[in-house]
């Protein structure tokens, strides 16, 4: 139940296409959804998060929507640059325990000048 | 801009020996976590400690495994044995309240021969 489920494993977009990455998890107790980018032989860095209590959250180029019905939440990259090319991971976590972070199973994602 | 540091970069260690993992979160935060992630897999909570203890810990985290603040800046994973299978990254995070964001570090990676 604490798991929380990532697709795709890989995913080769043009630059300047939309990247969508998908994750569901199944403890309707998780309240804190962040996004995760990781470049090789780096720590993750924050790239967004959003709560239950939206439905989507837009920073940028990149946008979170969430569907809580569905137990179901995406990252949308949009105008995707090589740049962009990394490792993301959904995570999820509740206050109730210690905001430990549940982490997806991350998708490595190549955007083709 | 704050960031968490750990040091070092890289340890080698041989098997059975003690290693002791060292972070400096950011100033403000209170909260403070250690996660491992084993070559091209997800990453793994391993503890959060607050107020001077261990508020959550997973089964990953065992007798073999402690972690100490033990001044006010310092933040410190210890494996007292290692083994073969405890060869990873391992990142620490903190972050200022609880089920906020948390931020990483840029990781040890750990080798044991």
């Amino acid at each position: 139940q604490q798991q929380v489920k990532q697709s795709p494993q890989s995913l080769i977009v043009q630059k300047g296409g939309i990247s969508i990455i998908n994750c569901a998890y199944e403890n309707t107790a998780f309240d804190y959804f962040p996004w995760y980018q990781q470049f090789p032989g780096k720590g993750p860095a924050l790239l967004i998060a959003i709560r239950p209590d939206v439905s989507e959250k837009k920073e940028g180029r990149f946008t979170i929507s969430f569907n809580k019905s569905a137990k179901q939440f995406s990252l949308h990259i949009m105008d995707s640059q090589p740049g962009d090319s990394a490792t993301y991971f959904c995570a999820a976590s509740m206050r109730a325990s210690g905001s430990r972070l549940t982490f997806g199973e991350g998708t490595q994602l190549t955007v083709n000048p | 801009e704050p960031e968490v540091t750990q040091t070092p970069s890289h340890q080698v260690t041989q098997m059975g020996q003690e290693v002791i993992l060292r972070c400096v979160p950011i100033s403000n935060h209170l909260y403070f976590y250690w996660y491992r992630q084993i070559l091209g897999q997800k990453v793994e909570f391993l503890v959060s400690f607050y107020n001077n203890e261990i508020s959550e810990k997973s089964e990953i985290f065992d007798d073999q495994f402690s972690v100490e603040r033990p001044d006010g800046s310092n933040f410190t994973l210890k494996i007292r044995s290692t083994k073969l299978e405890d060869s990873a990254m391992y990142f620490c995070a903190s972050s200022v309240v609880i089920n906020t964001e948390a931020f990483f570090g840029q990781g040890t990676r750990l080798t044991v021969v």
